[in-house]
């Protein structure tokens, strides 16, 4: 079955430091999306990546996927306090059979320090 | 707000109580979804609705577990004979989606976490 893997797990970094989150997924993805969950909230989404070697930005945060559609990164510039949180990636894991299946990484838990 | 809402936000309950959930999606999206998310791990997908219709339900899902989305609107996930292994916190999302696209992004509630003693 398919299975998202991200890494690294957790991540402390101090104010300012650029940072980059990975998920790579088992079987070729539809779609991959980013979310951000504050702890102990729901999910925001953040983008949506559908195109092999597709690559889009929302103010600091810049998500890739590659050509072969079986791996994101997520990295961030010049981060902030407010980019605490955990990032999730999300896949929209439809089996050949047409079985829907949404799925998600374990997530990252990032901490930023001012 | 036009969000995802969810109610209530806690619940607190003994062992083998009957709770139910509620979520209102947001208007107009033909999807519902519902998943359980404990400490440290990811959403797990439960199960979905296109309009009315209950499409899929997760082997997670046990006959304890029952939901419904009678109207195509808001939904309602009602766990029966709560166990200390049902808390978790029970996340609820909505999309808009169309026949022949493959790609769902949905958008979620603040979700209920669910303690049972």
């Amino acid at each position: 079955s398919q299975e998202l893997e991200q890494s690294p797990q957790s991540l402390i970094v101090q104010e300012g430091k650029n940072l980059t989150i990975n998920c790579t997924s088992s079987k070729t993805l539809y779609g991959l999306y980013w979310y951000k969950q504050k702890y102990g909230e729901g999910l925001i989404f953040l983008m949506m990546l559908q195109k092999g070697g597709e690559e889009k930005s929302h103010e600091k945060i810049t998500a890739k996927l590659d050509e072969k559609k079986q791996q994101s990164s997520l990295h961030i510039t010049a981060s902030q306090p407010s980019h605490a949180g955990i990032y999730l990636c999300g896949a929209d894991g439809r089996t050949t059979s047409g079985t829907y299946k949404y799925i998600f990484g374990t997530g990252t838990r990032l901490k930023v320090l001012a | 707000d036009t969000g995802v809402s969810q109610d209530p936000r806690h619940k607190i309950t003994k062992r083998g109580q009957n709770v139910t959930f509620r979520c209102d999606p947001i208007s107009e999206h033909n999807r519902l979804y519902w998943y359980r998310q404990t400490l440290g791990q990811g959403p797990e997908f439960l199960t979905y609705f296109q309009n009315e219709a209950q499409l899929e339900k997760s082997r997670l899902l046990s006959d304890r577990f029952s939901a419904e989305r009678p109207k195509g609107s808001f939904s309602t996930l009602e766990i029966q004979r709560t166990e200390q292994g049902d808390s978790a916190m029970y996340l609820c999302a909505s999309s808009s989606t169309t026949a022949g696209v493959l790609t769902d992004t949905q958008y979620f509630g603040p979700g209920t976490r669910l303690t049972v003693l």
